[in-house]
């Protein structure tokens, strides 16, 4: 299995807080992502990076940043939590090498109040 | 972006096989097909992925048709474990993700 781990599993938090999501990676891949799920909707790309301190937006980036200070490390922030980022959220990566597969994490849980 | 669409769901019975297609008309010469899955509670896995040519490993199959406006993943045997939801992708393999677009996927239930 890819050496891939999300931190934290599960937050609750409350309307208008700052939330950080972190994303570590073993594996030194040059590419890492953030998706959320919601019921209907599949998985959309929120940001991605594409090296240290390259990153980039994805479809549903509002109310999203993101950083990436060493290629381990790819940090998901909500400045100002709203109940509408209520979500999983998954980070994934990948080496774009010859079969460009996708590794994800297990999810981190947010729960807007 | 080239998309990708699925049946919402499917059912199955348990040990027979299991045909979950994917139509891709707007797919470029460049684009490989891309199948994962995504079990309950946990992150999606790949399970194979193919240009041209039919492909096969431990998981699945895979078909291709000729045009490559379509393809199918086949499951030789449903297991209850193989209870999952399917997605159909397409991406440029030596580039980055950043273009693909994860639609909701097949939801496969397995009769025992």
């Amino acid at each position: 299995d890819a050496g891939i781990t999300q931190s934290p599993r599960h937050k609750v938090t409350e309307t208008g807080t700052p939330v950080t999501l972190r994303c570590h990676q073993t594996e030194n891949h040059r590419y890492m992502y953030w998706y959320r799920q919601d019921p209907g909707h599949g998985l959309r790309l929120i940001h991605y990076s594409y090296g240290v301190k390259d990153t980039d937006k994805g479809e549903v980036s509002d109310g999203y940043s993101v950083s990436r200070s060493k290629t381990e490390d790819f940090l998901l922030t909500l400045e100002s939590a709203t109940s509408s980022q209520t979500s999983v959220y998954f980070c994934a990566i990948t080496n774009s090498g010859e079969t460009g597969e996708l590794f994800f994490g297990e999810g981190s849980r947010l729960t807007v109040l | 972006d080239a998309k990708t669409t699925q049946p919402n769901s499917m059912e199955s019975n348990e040990e027979e096989p299991v045909h979950l297609p994917c139509n891709h008309s707007t797919i470029s010469g460049t684009d490989y097909i891309h199948w994962y899955r995504q079990l309950p509670s946990q992150g999606p896995e790949y399970v194979i992925h193919g240009l041209t040519s039919n492909v096969n490993n431990r998981m699945a199959s895979l078909a291709i048709a000729e045009d490559r406006k379509s393809s199918t993943l086949i499951l030789h045997r449903a297991t209850l474990r193989d209870a999952a939801v399917y997605y159909c992708i397409l991406s440029i393999v030596k580039t980055s993700y950043d273009k693909v677009i994860f639609g909701p996927g097949t939801s496969l239930s397995v009769i025992p």
